[in-house]
């Protein structure tokens, strides 16, 4: 599966947008990618994935670099709700479909 | 909304016993992951099941882990013996399908502890 780095941790203000980086710059062109979120205590969650343009929902928008080695997942008005551990994970739309979780980015929400 | 229900949500066992984790998928699921989470790191896949067949085993430590999904519904987890590395959260996913387009929905987890 190919590799995704994010930072380990990052702090945000309340009801202030939050960026979320990821570089995976070994990625492919079936290659989508996934972002889930883990809330203390609770089972990780999906919150968005795309292939090449920006994709958004209720939840957050995900920004794709024009070579795809680089996505920014936006959540526009942190709450202290979001805070949680962020995953980003490349999924190969005709390979292994494998969940492949990292470490992630856990965010700390300042009231 | 549905949610996938596992049970227990804790449990404490010693060392050398036996322990089993119960998990209802979203009804409708097809597909059935169980996924072990070590304090600090990410989720990390055990075993999938499409309906009651096992499609991805690799990861799962069979001289004590077993896992079924009889009649491709509700699915079972077992450790025997359990271990002292054993203690970490255990994850039940359910999806719709195998597509990897498709939101896997996970429980809230048995967290194991191993005396």
């Amino acid at each position: 599966d190919a590799k995704t780095t994010q930072p380990n941790s990052m702090e945000s203000n309340e009801e202030e947008p939050v960026h979320l980086p990821c570089n995976h710059s070994t990625i492919s062109g079936t290659d989508y990618i996934h972002w889930y979120r883990q809330l203390p205590s609770q089972g990780p969650e999906y919150v968005i994935h795309g292939l090449t343009s920006n994709v958004n929902n209720r939840m957050a928008s995900l920004a794709i670099a024009e070579d795809r080695k680089s996505s920014t997942l936006i959540l526009h008005r942190a709450t202290l709700r979001d805070a949680a551990v962020y995953y980003c994970i490349l999924r190969d739309a005709f390979g292994n479909e494998k969940l492949t979780f990292g470490t992630g980015t856990r965010l700390t929400i300042i009231p | 909304e549905a949610e996938v229900a596992q049970s227990p949500r804790y449990k404490i066992t010693e060392k050398s016993q036996a322990v089993a984790f119960w998990c209802d998928p979203i009804s409708g699921h097809a597909t059935l992951y169980w996924y072990r989470q070590i304090l600090g790191q990410g989720p990390e896949l055990l075993v999938q099941f499409q309906d009651e067949s096992v499609v991805d085993d690799s990861q799962l430590p069979k001289d004590r882990f077993s896992a079924e999904r009889l009649k491709g519904v509700d699915s079972t987890l077992k450790i025997q013996p359990a271990e002292l590395g054993d203690s970490a959260m255990y994850l039940c996913a359910s999806s719709e399908g195998t597509s990897p387009l498709l939101e896997q929905y996970f429980g809230p987890g048995t967290r194991l502890t191993v005396t």
